[in-house]
């Protein structure tokens, strides 16, 4: 079924620090996953993509990693900084006749102590 | 650079009446979307729009709800009786493209979002 989730609601870094946060998915038909980032009252914010061709890809200080074997995917920010505090989301993005949706997962909610 | 605007930013309502949340896509998109926040939960898709049709609805979505695009401009969203249960955060969402045409993933850009109090 349609199933996108995350391993741990909070992580806490130090500035600096590399973070890494984890997502599980379940339906293995997956094509095209996104990592948004959501700041307190916002809306969620666009990060990085990948497609189900890619195991890995990297953008400005984020790398996003799949693994399509377990059906797992995770979000590395390097050198974190205290902008990066928010909720991340992985979502899985379904094609059904041709138009998109998004499903989410629970989200993790990620804080950098300076 | 481009965006969604949403209004209004918080509305507080009675259970019962009939809310609109207004929103103001990227004015060269095609595609429109409305999901919704529940306090401390999941982004949650309700309904997609395109050439002035729904093009797929959750099950969140039942008769109580409404997609309009009155103009050339707006998108609302109407909950015709709310609930409580209605309470959530609103994002209204647009994308140039279908998505996952090729090379073209058909972002989503995002709102900053309606919060609805049903009380």
């Amino acid at each position: 079924g349609e199933s996108v989730g995350l391993h741990l609601p909070t992580l806490s870094v130090q500035e600096g620090d590399n973070s890494i946060i984890n997502c599980a998915y379940s339906n293995s038909a997956s094509d095209y996953f996104i990592w948004y980032k959501q700041e307190s009252g916002k809306g969620p914010q666009f990060i990085i993509d990948i497609r189900s061709n890619m195991d890995k890809r990297q953008g400005q200080r984020v790398t996003v990693l799949l693994n399509k074997t377990v059906k797992h995917l995770s979000l590395q920010i390097a050198a974190t900084q205290p902008g990066d505090s928010a909720v991340y989301f992985c979502a899985d993005l379904f094609m059904n006749t041709g138009f998109q949706k998004l499903v989410f997962g629970t989200g993790t909610r990620l804080l950098v102590s300076p | 650079e481009p965006e969604v605007t949403q209004t209004p930013s918080h509305q507080v309502t009675q259970m019962g009446q009939e809310v609109i949340l207004r929103c103001v896509p990227i004015s060269n998109h095609l595609y429109f979307y409305w999901y919704r926040q529940i306090l401390g939960q999941k982004v949650e898709f309700l309904v997609s729009f395109y050439n002035n049709e729904i093009s797929e609805k959750s099950e969140i979505f039942d008769d109580q709800f409404s997609v309009e695009r009155p103009d050339g401009s707006n998108f609302t969203l109407k909950i015709r009786s709310t609930k409580l249960e209605d309470s959530a955060m609103y994002f209204c969402a647009s994308s140039e493209a279908r998505g996952f045409a090729g090379a073209n993933t058909g972002e989503l850009f995002f709102g900053e979002g309606s919060r609805l109090t049903v009380l």
